[in-house]
């Protein structure tokens, strides 16, 4: 399969506890995008990479969220001190340069009680 | 006003008629569109893409963008009870970076 991966597919937490979600994006996409999207809602954008640069970031995504793709591969997402307002659907799309198609994988769910 | 605006759910239609979903938007800088099918409990998965006005077609799908009026729609042809899904309309444009920005998505129900 060559398409989007995400890892864990779901994620049940404590509030307070941190979490850190995986994407590995299709192989020669250079671009990798983070979305949360929650019950009834469109995703929305938290942050992008090109390569290994973060060059956008969500005025939402507050400082509890942390995004690193530190090869230009494989992203991780951080959520630190969770909270119940953080469960959502976390979705990864990769893309392959000026080309704004964006596949998406299946999603991590996480649920913070 | 919403970046995005889709026209209300839920839409139900019986199996072979055509479905149409509408979509507006605010942004006049907007110079691609797309639409997403989402299944329930399941991720995005782009469907059709369009740039230019005009209509394009893919199966049966077809894709009408609009700038002048800012709208874009999707029909779908001889709909079938498995094109029962939330569909989702996004647009990328200059003044929002690389992100694509959704609606909330319109729910379909194509009954047998």
């Amino acid at each position: 399969d060559t398409g989007v991966s995400q890892n864990p597919r779901h994620k049940i937490t404590k509030r307070g506890q941190n979490v850190t979600f995986r994407c590995d994006p299709i192989s020669e996409h250079n671009r990798l995008y983070w979305y949360r999207q929650t019950l009834g809602q469109g995703p929305e954008f938290l942050t992008y990479f090109q390569n290994e640069a973060q060059l956008e970031k969500s005025r939402l995504l507050s400082d509890r969220f942390s995004a690193e793709r530190p090869k230009g591969s494989f992203s991780t997402l951080e959520i630190q001190r969770t909270e119940q307002g953080d469960s959502a659907m976390y979705l990864c799309a990769s893309s392959l340069g000026g080309v704004n198609e964006q596949f998406f994988g299946p999603g991590t769910r996480l649920t913070v009680l | 006003q919403k970046e995005v605006e889709q026209n209300s759910g839920p839409l139900s239609v019986p199996e072979g008629a055509i479905a149409s979903l509408n979509c507006t938007y605010s942004d006049r800088g907007s110079q691609s569109f797309f639409w997403y099918r989402q299944y329930s409990g399941k991720s995005p998965e782009l469907i059709m893409s369009i740039y230019s006005n005009g209509d394009k077609e893919d199966g049966r799908f077809t894709a009408q963008l609009n700038k002048a009026s800012q709208y874009v729609s999707l029909l779908i042809r001889d709909s079938q009870p498995s094109d029962s899904a939330t569909y989702l309309c996004a647009h990328w444009g200059e003044t929002s970076g690389s992100r694509l920005t959704f609606g909330e998505g319109t729910q379909l129900t194509v009954n047998p």
